[in-house]
This record gives structure tokens, C-alpha cells and sequence, in this order.
């Protein structure tokens, strides 16, 4: 069965500091890869997707970055956040040149000081 | 590109009753609908989807109808229980250079209260 793991859970970062959140999926290959962001009380807002190695997709302008190393691996990273970065992050997967059924990772809440 | 509405925001029943969340989306192509719960802290969780080539599906107390000539889709709860309590989010699927991706409703926080 496929799993996806995320980590790590909470993270709490100072203005300015780099940032590094990780990604893994397993059992399965080349699957649609997807970071969300979940500010309090909102709705979950794509930052990036992924359809393969190397290729990343960027919804919205901002301070963030994806890259995608490995086929189940998605990597979302700062070079130096901002307050307004704070929120849960969530990765999720879909079957490759299949249609929805998304499924997320654990999510990592994310703290700016 | 695609946009996709939900209504209301929060929603507060009393145990027993039936809970009612819609949703509109924007891009005629969409042919996937998936509905997540999500609880306090956690991941959402897919509870139930719908391919538009049918107008209704049912999983014990929930419930999807769609619209396509609309472009509605809402969830049913029925017999709500206090456990039904989370926060819940609608989906579509949008086209982007080929590819899939979805794009979630604003979400509706459901309060049950026995």
C-alpha cells in the first residue's frame, strides 16, 4: 500500500532563517506530487505540484521553492522566511495519468517568530 | 483558471439532523469532485468523490450530487453525529499544461452539537 511521509511535524523558525520540509512517498512510482499551505482557519491553498523529476509547477509568487530530487521525494525550502510564511504546510500525492484522489501527508506546522 | 466555491463557511446542527454543503467550480472540464474532512490538527481525509459521469453517489450518512450543466456539487450528511464535527473541503479537478491538479473550496467548519 502507498504511504507519504512528511516531516518534520512542527517546526518553529526565526524571521530570516532558511527552511527545509521533506517529502516522501511510498509504494508507488512517478506519482503527482502537490504542497499545500493551510493558513489558520483557512482553506488549503497549492503552492507547487509536480508531475516528475525536475519538474515543478509554482502556483503563487512567493518566498517559497520546491524541488523534486527523487521520483517520490518533494522538497519545499526558504532562503530566508518571512512572518507571513507561518501555516501548515501539507504534501500530498495522486496516481500518475490517473484523475484526483489526493492524499496527504501528516502536515507540518510552521511558526515564524 | 479553475475556482471553486463553498458555501457556508461554518454550519452548526444539532445531533440528528442533516448538514448541507455546496460547492460551484468554475472550469467546464472539471470531471472529478472530491470532498475531505479534515479534524483539528490533522491531514484531510478523502471521505467521498464523484466522476461527473453520474449525478449522485452515497456511502452509508454521506451523500454527493452533481450538476453539471450548473457546475454545483454538494454533500449530504445525514443523521449527523457529534463526531462529524471537522472542517470540510471541497474539490476540483483543473487542467494545467496537460496535467491534473486539484484546487480546494475555502472549506466549511461543521459544528454538531449534541
Amino acid at each position: 500500500s502507498q504511504t507519504i511521509h512528511q516531516w518534520p511535524a512542527t517546526l518553529v523558525q526565526p524571521v530570516g532563517s532558511p527552511l527545509s520540509l521533506e517529502c516522501t512517498v511510498e509504494g508507488t512510482s512517478n506519482p503527482n506530487l502537490y504542497w499545500y499551505r493551510q493558513a489558520a482557519g483557512r482553506g488549503l491553498q497549492l503552492l507547487f505540484y509536480s508531475v516528475g523529476i525536475g519538474q515543478i509547477s509554482s502556483e503563487v509568487p512567493q518566498n517559497l521553492s520546491a524541488s523534486r530530487p527523487q521520483d517520490r521525494q518533494f522538497i519545499l525550502s526558504s532562503k530566508k522566511l518571512l512572518l507571513s510564511d507561518s501555516g501548515f504546510y501539507l504534501c500530498a500525492w495522486s496516481p500518475q495519468g490517473g484523475i484526483g484522489k489526493a492524499f496527504f501527508g501528516q502536515g507540518t506546522r510552521l511558526t515564524v517568530v | 483558471g479553475e475556482n471553486v466555491e463553498q458555501h457556508p463557511s461554518t454550519l452548526s446542527v444539532q445531533e440528528g439532523d442533516s448538514a448541507v454543503i455546496k460547492c460551484t467550480y468554475s472550469d467546464s472540464a472539471s470531471n472529478y469532485f472530491p470532498w475531505y474532512k479534515q479534524e483539528l490538527g490533522k491531514r484531510p481525509q478523502l471521505i467521498i468523490d464523484i466522476r461527473s459521469n453520474v449525478g449522485e453517489k452515497k456511502d452509508q450518512r454521506i451523500a454527493v450530487t452533481l450538476n453539471k450543466t450548473a457546475k454545483h456539487f454538494s454533500l449530504h450528511i445525514t443523521e449527523t453525529q457529534p463526531e462529524d464535527s471537522a472542517v470540510y473541503f471541497c474539490a476540483a479537478i483543473a487542467l494545467s499544461g496537460g496535467y491534473n491538479k486539484l484546487i480546494f473550496g475555502a472549506g466549511t467548519r461543521l459544528a454538531v452539537h449534541p
